[in-house]
């Protein structure tokens, strides 16, 4: 069935760096664009950035660009987000969803379980 | 950047109708999406391209748009469509997604 599974979440001191991965499977993962989405504890969704279906395009909020990096592996049907100098306010659960096509339209038709970051001391 | 506002609660009874509100500016010119969150869960689309339903999300589900707001309706409302509600769009002035503040629906 059509599926996404985000891992790398944990535990990390501020300053320091993590990957999140996103597996895909039961769909053409190279025909969508893919984002990451994040959610605070207790708070609403922030959108956090997207990569186009052929990874031509990528797209940050403000709040993290110069600091993450989204990317993708195609031929292992995987989405990354590279996150670095890891603040205490990027403390969510990421979340990673697909775009209802191949570049960025908004809206996410299938979204993972979810992988928790916790940046702390 | 790019806004979007909703209300913070809207109480409901069940078998009423149960509409959603997201101002943002130029939205007229926008396609908007809804997600419906349950507590502990994913998000889960169920209206986009401002009014369009994704397969296995109920006709109760509607979406409108007017003036400077988007609107999400719920009709025949149930208990099982108590959640937080966000509006979302792509603004392409920025290459941003914007999600909206969220709606507590209160089934009452």
């Amino acid at each position: 069935q059509v599926q996404l599974v985000e891992s790398g979440g944990g535990v990390v001191q501020p300053g320091r760096s993590l990957r999140l991965s996103c597996a895909a499977s039961g769909f053409s993962f190279s025909s969508y664009a893919m984002h990451w989405v994040r959610q605070a504890p207790g708070k609403g969704l922030e959108w956090v950035a997207v990569i186009s279906n052929d990874g031509s395009n990528k797209y940050y909020a403000d709040s993290v660009k110069g600091r993450f990096t989204i990317s993708r592996e195609n031929s292992k049907n995987t989405l990354y987000l590279q996150m670095n100098s890891l603040r205490a306010e990027d403390t969510a659960v990421y979340y990673c969803a697909r775009d209802i096509a191949g570049r960025p339209r908004g809206a996410s038709d299938i979204w993972g379980q979810g992988t928790m970051v916790t940046v702390s001391s | 950047s790019y806004v979007l506002t909703q209300p913070p609660s809207v109480s409901v009874a069940p078998g009423k109708t149960a509409s959603i509100s997201c101002g943002g500016n130029k939205i007229e010119s926008k396609s908007v999406h809804w997600y419906q969150q349950k507590p502990g869960q994913a998000p889960v689309l169920v209206i986009f391209y401002t009014s369009d339903r994704p397969s296995g999300i109920p006709e109760r589900f509607s979406g409108s748009k007017s003036g400077n707001m988007a609107t999400l309706t719920i009709s025949r409302v149930e208990a099982g469509d108590e959640a937080d509600y966000y509006c979302q769009v792509w603004d392409s002035s920025s290459d941003h997604s914007v999600f909206g503040t969220g709606t507590k629906v209160t089934v009452l």
